[in-house]
């Protein structure tokens, strides 16, 4: 069965900082990866997402992730954080087995930003 | 453009209780889905509605049942409600066309307490 790892719980960096938000999933061909944003009280907003072409794929609010099959990983960075980046995001991946569109998600990472 | 609404916002409910949630689709879209997010865990997927008619179902027991009507709108319905349906349940919609895999946009959630 598929399923989405987010091995990080809790991330702390400071404003300006560097970011990398960590997702490996299983799946035997080419997923459709998604990541999303959920701040308190929010539904999900989409970030970006990879279907297939170009493995670096550019997203919204300065986002951007890299799918890489070798590590069945599909990680999410941003250079320079902002304070009002501080979310929880959730890693995704397209459930082939079911109807066209559910998604299986990861537990999340949630993303304290310090001033 | 209107987003994906969901009401209500806040609900709470004693066990062995039935409830009813609502979600109306983004203009444009024929497709919804549900899933229910316990604290802490990603969204999981309760099942997706096309054409009104349940099209794709992930691991819920019969007493989570829905509907969609000719607007696309749609509602989540759990019967003998117990405890551990205490979530947020969020609503996204799509726009469902063959073999092409579209964004769901998600509405807010209704928050959902078992007592």
């Amino acid at each position: 069965a598929q399923s989405v790892t987010q091995p990080d719980i809790h991330i702390t960096v400071s404003e300006g900082a560097s970011l990398e938000l960590r997702c490996n999933y299983s799946y035997g061909a080419t997923p459709y990866l998604f990541w999303y944003v959920q701040s308190p009280g929010q539904g999900l907003q989409l970030l970006l997402k990879y279907f297939s072409g170009d493995t670096l794929v550019q997203g919204i609010k300065g986002f951007e992730a890299e799918f890489k099959r070798s590590q069945s990983s599909f990680n999410l960075r941003k250079p320079s954080v902002h304070w009002s980046d501080a979310a929880e995001y959730f890693c995704a991946v397209e459930d082939y087995g079911g109807s066209q569109g559910n998604l299986i998600f990861g537990k999340g990472t949630k993303l304290s930003v310090k001033p | 453009e209107t987003g994906v609404t969901q009401s209500p916002t806040h609900l709470i409910k004693t066990r062995g209780q039935q409830v009813t949630l609502r979600c109306s689709s983004q203009s444009g879209h024929n497709t919804v889905s549900w899933y229910q997010q316990a604290l802490g865990q990603g969204p999981q997927f309760i099942f997706q509605y096309y054409r009104e008619e349940e099209n794709g179902r992930g691991n819920f027991p019969p007493r989570f049942s829905g509907l969609q009507f000719p607007n696309y709108s749609s509602e989540l319905n759990v019967n003998a409600l117990e405890l551990d349906d205490s979530a947020l349940y969020l609503c996204a919609s799509s726009l469902h066309l063959t073999g092409v895999t579209n964004e769901q946009f998600f509405g807010p959630g209704t928050r959902l307490t078992v007592l």
